[in-house]
């Protein structure tokens, strides 16, 4: 079985600050992790994903994320935020049964100051 | 470039109604899924549709679920008896392929309100 935890559910940073969103997995097979980002009342859309080919990912936006076995973790991170870099962010592991669902995080709200 | 839709954006029903959400996945992709969020909690899947067969569900999709794929567009979601805890957002996703690293792209949901 796989599992993710997002830790903080509210992030707030001020823009043009980093960006630090953490995620940390669980699963007994070789994990594949992805990051969705959902803006106000739209659906949830890939940011990036790791599948093994490379541990630092970069996805869109200018976000890129690590992937750390000795760490379990899968962090997502941004060099400086932009104020329409507010969203939700999720996490998620996809399964290794037939139908490879995805297994969501709490995710981590990130609020952007001026 | 092709997205997932889904229909309506909102919907309201009363207690023991039956509702049906529609999506249309992206037109070359096989694999096809149905998550929801309660407000406030994670997402969370509800059931995947490869082949015009479910081949996998969760414990949240019991029997006043169903899943069904009419015709070669649309991929819905039934839930035959509502109740009040079945309000959330739902969100259809579909996938091109069979391995774990392809990305499930994501509708922009249904909310469902059940008074």
């Amino acid at each position: 079985a796989q599992s993710v935890t997002q830790l903080g559910s509210h992030v707030s940073v001020s823009e043009g600050a980093l960006v630090l969103l953490r995620c940390n997995y669980s699963s007994s097979v070789p994990p594949y992790l992805f990051w969705y980002v959902q803006y106000p009342n739209q659906g949830l859309q890939l940011l990036l994903k790791y599948t093994s080919a490379a541990t630092l990912v970069k996805g869109i936006n200018g976000f890129e994320a690590e992937f750390k076995k000795s760490e379990t973790s899968f962090h997502l991170t941004k060099p400086s935020a932009h104020m329409s870099d507010a969203a939700e962010y999720f996490c998620a592991v996809s399964a290794s049964n037939a139908g490879n669902m995805l297994t969501f995080g709490g995710g981590t709200r990130l609020m952007v100051k001026p | 470039e092709p997205e997932v839709t889904q229909t309506p954006s909102h919907q309201v029903t009363q207690m023991g109604q039956e509702v049906i959400l529609r999506c249309v996945p992206i037109s070359n992709h096989l694999y096809f899924y149905w998550y929801r969020q309660i407000l406030g909690q994670k997402v969370e899947f509800l059931v995947s549709f490869y082949n015009n067969e479910i081949s996998e569900k969760s414990e949240i999709f019991d029997d006043q679920f169903s899943v069904e794929r009419p015709d070669g567009s649309n991929f819905t979601l039934k839930i035959r008896s509502t109740k009040l805890e079945d309000s959330a957002m739902y969100f259809c996703a579909s996938r091109v392929g069979a391995a774990r690293t392809d990305t499930q792209y994501f509708g922009p949901g249904t909310r469902l309100t059940v008074l």
